[in-house]
């Protein structure tokens, strides 16, 4: 299995809603990772999970809250969005992070529109 | 810091003509440096990386690169463009803290 699964593949939510996007891989790697991209941008980093710690936390709003259940599941908790944090949420993942080339797996994304 | 300049937002190229998506990198140390494809409402995938070695790297779909130290450049070709190329494309580079840092990519067109 060489696949990052990522469910849901659209979710629209309210401002008032909690909702979570989940991300799946069976491939053994032991960093993941959490990416945004808006329209026509290339992914910005949000979270990075290593051995199932939060490692680094690009200074993304508390409204947004990640958790790593195990080494195969990564989850990102949605509360009080804003309308401008509609976009795609990329999950990625890496045998490790702290290696000469990280090579990433991305998931096909979750595309959020908060309404 | 690294980083990584793509030139051009938008690349038009007929089918069957060579495709040149230009990237240049700036880096403190030896870089390593990747080429990611996005199609529409896809993540990204991984089509080839420059890590130690041979300049001239192949990846997937017919695409490759190569590394010049001396242009601080990392430019990927394919000799031929298939109508199923065009997506967008972008350069990344390894950053401090292990962190992928990527261009601001370049949509590909492909033309009849």
């Amino acid at each position: 299995d060489t696949e990052v699964t990522q469910t849901p593949k659209h979710l629209v939510m309210g401002m008032t809603n909690k909702k979570s996007l989940k991300c799946e891989q069976h491939m053994g790697h032991r960093a993941m990772y959490w990416y945004k991209q808006k329209a026509k941008k290339p992914p910005e980093l949000m979270f990075v999970y290593s051995y199932e710690k939060l490692s680094i936390n690009e200074s993304v709003p508390s409204r947004f809250s990640p958790e790593c259940p195990n080494s195969s599941l990564l989850n990102l908790h949605l509360h009080a969005l804003q309308p401008e944090d509609s976009a795609l949420y990329l999950c990625a993942s890496s045998q490790q992070t702290g290696t000469g080339a990280n090579v990433l797996t991305f998931g096909a994304g979750s595309r959020l529109t908060v309404l | 810091a690294q980083s990584v300049t793509q030139l051009g937002s938008h690349v038009s190229v007929s089918e069957g003509a060579l495709v040149l998506l230009r990237c240049n990198y700036s880096s403190s140390v030896p870089p390593y440096l990747f080429w990611y494809v996005q199609y529409p409402n896809q993540g990204l995938q991984l089509l080839l990386k420059y890590t130690t070695g041979a300049t001239l790297v192949k990846g997937i779909n017919g695409f490759e690169a190569e590394f010049k130290k001396s242009e601080t450049s990392f430019h990927l070709t394919k000799p031929s463009a298939h109508m199923s190329d065009a997506a967008e494309y972008f350069c990344a580079v390894l950053g401090g803290f292990q962190k992928l840092v990527f261009g601001t990519g370049t949509r590909l067109l492909v033309s009849p």
